[in-house]
């Protein structure tokens, strides 16, 4: 079946270092997402690849960085920098179209990431 | 800031019944969407609705968009304690894609048996 594959699901870090949570995709889309959500809040958008080898920042992309060497591929790399990072993080994607024109998205069942 | 905002912000009702809520929204979109998330899970689309559409439906979920008020309802008839979730409006503004999506803060529907 197609779909969005995220890992870790519970994941938790010390404070000071990095960690990286995967998102796997097999629907072909060309676009993928990472959003941050917290408790009784909407979703913010941290990073953005509309194609391989090119991702943009999102609106809160400060102490987080992203890869897309791959199509099926979009890992999120929650720095030290980021001084809350404590939330529930979900992957996202769409196609081209979806990408360019409706929003359409497509999510992963998320990570949770607890920093101790 | 084009945020939408749902209202209310938590509903319960009994099985069976209809449950409505609403999303209000600040400038003009290109489309408006409604996805619902379980508990601990990822978000599932649910319906799109265009900005030159009044209504659509899809199975049980009815959708209106009035964009000279800048709002938009979802309906679930005959509801099901399964549809217990919080449901978020989308709206993506005009010229826009999925980059520009915004999230409102959701609604938490609670269908007591």
């Amino acid at each position: 079946d197609g779909g969005i594959t995220q890992s870790p699901k519970y994941l938790f870090r010390k404070e000071g270092q990095n960690v990286t949570l995967s998102c796997e995709q097999n629907l072909n889309h060309d676009a993928m997402y990472w959003y941050r959500q917290d408790p009784g809040q909407g979703l913010r958008l941290i990073y953005y690849s509309q194609i391989v080898n090119d991702f943009q920042k999102g609106d809160i992309a400060e102490g987080y960085s992203v890869s897309r060497e791959k199509k099926e591929s979009f890992p999120l790399t929650v720095t030290s920098a980021q001084k809350n990072p404590t939330a529930f993080y979900l992957c996202a994607s769409s196609t081209y179209y979806a990408a360019l024109n409706t929003g359409e998205l497509f999510f992963g069942e998320g990570s949770r990431l607890t920093v101790l | 800031s084009q945020q939408g905002e749902e209202d209310p912000q938590a509903l319960s009702i009994q099985e069976g019944e209809n449950a409505t809520m609403n999303c209000s929204y600040k400038t003009s979109i290109n489309n408006l969407q409604w996805y619902r998330q379980n508990s601990g899970r990822g978000l599932v689309h649910l319906i799109l609705i265009r900005s030159n559409e009044r209504e659509k439906h899809s199975g049980r979920l009815r959708v209106t968009l009035d964009t000279s008020k800048k709002s938009s309802s979802l309906l679930i008839t005959a509801s099901r304690a399964a549809d217990t979730a919080s449901y978020f409006c989308a709206t993506a503004y005009s010229g826009g894609g999925a980059d520009g999506l915004t999230f409102g803060k959701g609604t938490h529907l609670i269908i007591q048996p």
